[in-house]
């Protein structure tokens, strides 16, 4: 079955850069673009940008352009998130979420990982 | 502030139907497909409504999506207390090149 699994919570000071990891299984890792969407408490969902693991080429939401990079390790199935020069509006549920095309939906999504960044 | 609009909340009684909306513009809903994703409490959103009126395998069909121009709504019929959740309208923007969201609707029943 397809199943996402995402790296465990982080804490995080201010400034600092946190690296979320997002394990694929079931399904040919190559043939679906994945998604990082984050969820800020009492906000609703921010799309932050996604990566194609066949091209490995990405496309990041203006907001983050400059603070966000998202690699892929094809031999370990993995996308990796990294956000940097982290504040604390970056306290957030982060979710990778996979889809067939870049404009299509999101048809599974890993289970979220909490970064919470604070002094 | 959501590209996207939707109420903040909605609530109804078991049983009965409730319809949340999602307002868009025509670089968004008025050009692409709308998304409805259910969030429950403590859990990853899962996708409910996709192309605009399409239920994946497993969504009951007492939820129905529906589009017109530059809005949409997401139709919940039969509430059961199972359906209290955050539900979260989505499509691609072509202005912004990125996918948009709406705020989100807490369901409440009551």
């Amino acid at each position: 079955q397809v199943q996402l699994v995402q790296s465990g919570a982080e804490v995080k000071k201010p400034g600092a850069s946190v690296k979320v990891s997002c394990k694929a299984s079931g399904y040919t890792f190559t043939s679906y673009y994945i998604h990082w969407v984050r969820r800020a408490p009492g906000q609703g969902l921010e799309w932050m940008g996604l990566i194609n693991p066949s091209a490995d080429s990405t496309t990041y939401a203006q907001k983050f352009q400059g603070r966000v990079t998202m690699t892929r390790d094809t031999s370990a199935r993995t996308v990796y998130m990294e956000l940097s020069s982290l504040r604390s509006e970056d306290t957030a549920v982060f979710y990778c979420a996979r889809s067939l095309a870049a404009r299509s939906h999101f048809d599974y999504w890993g289970q979220g990982t909490l970064v919470t960044v604070s002094s | 502030q959501s590209v996207l609009t939707q109420p903040p909340s909605a609530s109804g009684t078991p049983g009965q139907r409730v319809t949340i909306s999602c307002s868009g513009s025509t670089s968004n809903i008025g050009s692409y497909y709308i998304y409805w994703y259910q969030q429950l409490p403590g859990t990853a959103p899962k996708l409910l409504i996709y192309r605009n009126n399409q239920r994946p395998s497993g969504v009951p069909d007492r939820f129905s999506g529906s589009k017109s121009g530059t809005s949409a709504s997401l139709a919940v019929s039969g509430l059961r207390s199972e359906d209290e959740a955050d539900y979260y309208c989505s499509a691609w923007d072509d202005s912004l090149s990125a996918w948009v969201f709406g705020g989100g609707t807490k369901l409440t029943v009551l």
